[in-house]
């Protein structure tokens, strides 16, 4: 299988750090995204990983560890309009790079 | 530029009947995905066309068929429709490196 493991729900506070884990199996694994969804709207990209270690882009980063079959989003300087779910999704191959998520991590930040 | 487009924004349809969904790619992208998505869950990945041809499919039953046409865009069919059909159905065009998502086709089956 696929199976791609994400936490349900994380609450935090307004300016702070939150980190968001994602664990998945590695066989035949070809690169990790992040997505972000506003409730009732589309996917939005945030980050794509495909090798080792740390991806910076403004307050959010995103890391892998391909042998661990681990990422993190990390997002920091929370704001309000953070509050989304956040979409943990693998790519693997077999010609058209399929796109598999997790269920989904719906971050609620509170001021 | 025009994103992922797709159509109708909402829908509702009775138990046994037939929907057709569409979706336009973002300019530049000839590979498309399609992705049921419950209330409360991620993203589940139906099937993927490129070059007018089903590539890959996920776990869904035949009554979920689809198409692709030279112009890239696609229609999602599904048929005899059950009410644990009601979900968000997104489109996704792919790019270089990641796909682009369209706001999606909220289908009710009653």
């Amino acid at each position: 299988g696929q199976n791609i493991d994400q936490p349900t729900e994380m609450t935090a506070t307004e300016g702070a750090i939150v980190q968001i884990n994602c664990t998945y199996q590695t066989s035949g694994f070809n690169g990790l995204f992040w997505y972000q969804q506003h409730a009732g709207e589309a996917p939005t990209f945030l980050s794509y990983n495909v090798l080792d270690g740390l991806e910076e882009k403004g307050r959010f980063s995103s890391f892998l560890s391909r042998s661990k079959g681990y990422s993190y989003l990390l997002l920091k300087e929370l704001q309000m309009k953070d509050s989304a779910s956040y979409l943990c999704a693998v790519s693997y191959p077999g010609g058209y790079n399929k796109l598999i998520f997790g269920a989904g991590t719906r971050l609620a930040v509170h001021p | 530029d025009a994103g992922v487009t797709q159509s109708p924004t909402h829908l509702i349809k009775t138990r046994g009947q037939q929907v057709t969904l569409r979706c336009s790619p973002k300019s530049g992208h000839d590979t498309v995905s399609w992705y049921q998505q419950a209330l409360g869950q991620g993203p589940q990945f139906i099937f993927q066309y490129y070059e007018e041809e089903e590539r890959q499919r996920g776990n869904f039953p035949d009554r979920f068929s689809g198409h692709q046409f030279p112009n890239y865009s696609s229609e999602l069919n599904v048929n005899a429709l059950l009410l644990g059909d009601s979900a968000l159905y997104l489109c996704a065009s792919r790019g270089t490196n990641f796909y682009t998502f369209g706001s999606g086709t909220r289908l009710t089956v009653v």
